[in-house]
């Protein structure tokens, strides 16, 4: 079975310090991984995604995420936050199969300072 | 951008109504979902279609059905609304292949 854990329901950073938001999974197999964004009324967009290549997976807007499975972790970091960092992240695990389900983390809110 | 249409955008009913959402893709994608989103909840899967005619339950399925009659368009139906099926909804399509999810913009329900 297939499962998100996101740690965090909000995160709260200052402009210009680092960003980390936790995610765990629990996959059968070998997972593919994703981390989306959503800004306020907008639909989902594609930050980076783990389909067992390298561990370490860059995305746009300086994001990236280390795949660690002994740790059955996949958490997104930043080194600086920018204000227009500030929307929703969602972690997102899938199983590779006929049916290509994704099951979904209940979301990180980020929110930064200025 | 993922060419994904959800129409309508925007919508106010009142409880016992049908509604019907549709989502239209131009990426010949295989894979469409129907998914809620709550405050609270993440997204949650209502329904998903694996190819024209193969749709499936999510997680969420009560109160809804779906159809996908051709490739481009899933529909998703509420036979008489309730006001907990006021959400937002999201129709997002996949490729294997390529493994991701692309969203449209969602079309937010409010039933009276």
């Amino acid at each position: 079975a297939q499962s998100v854990t996101q740690l965090d329901s909000h995160v709260s950073v200052s402009e210009g310090t680092p960003v980390l938001l936790r995610c765990n999974y629990s996959s059968s197999y070998s997972p593919s991984l994703f981390w989306y964004v959503q800004h306020p009324n907008k639909g989902l967009q594609l930050l980076l995604k783990y389909t067992s290549a390298a561990t370490l997976v860059k995305g746009i807007n300086g994001f990236e995420a280390e795949f660690k499975k002994s740790e059955t972790s996949f958490h997104l970091t930043k080194p600086s936050a920018h204000m227009s960092d500030a929307a929703e992240y969602f972690c997102v695990v899938s199983a590779k199969g006929p049916l290509n389900k994704f099951y979904f983390g209940s979301g990180t809110k980020l929110n930064v300072k200025p | 951008d993922a060419g994904i249409t959800q129409s309508p955008r925007h919508k106010v009913t009142e409880t016992g109504t049908p509604v019907t959402l549709r989502c239209h893709q131009t990426e010949n994608h295989r894979y469409m979902y129907w998914y809620r989103q709550d405050p609270g909840h993440g997204l949650r899967l209502i329904h998903y279609s694996y190819g024209v005619k193969d749709t499936d339950k999510g997680e969420v399925s009560d109160g809804y059905s779906v159809s996908r009659s051709k490739t481009e368009d899933f529909l998703l139906t509420l036979e008489s609304a309730t006001s907990s099926q006021t959400s937002v909804y999201f129709c997002a399509i996949s490729e294997a292949n390529t493994g991701e999810l692309f969203f449209g913009e969602g079309s937010r329900l409010t039933v009276l």
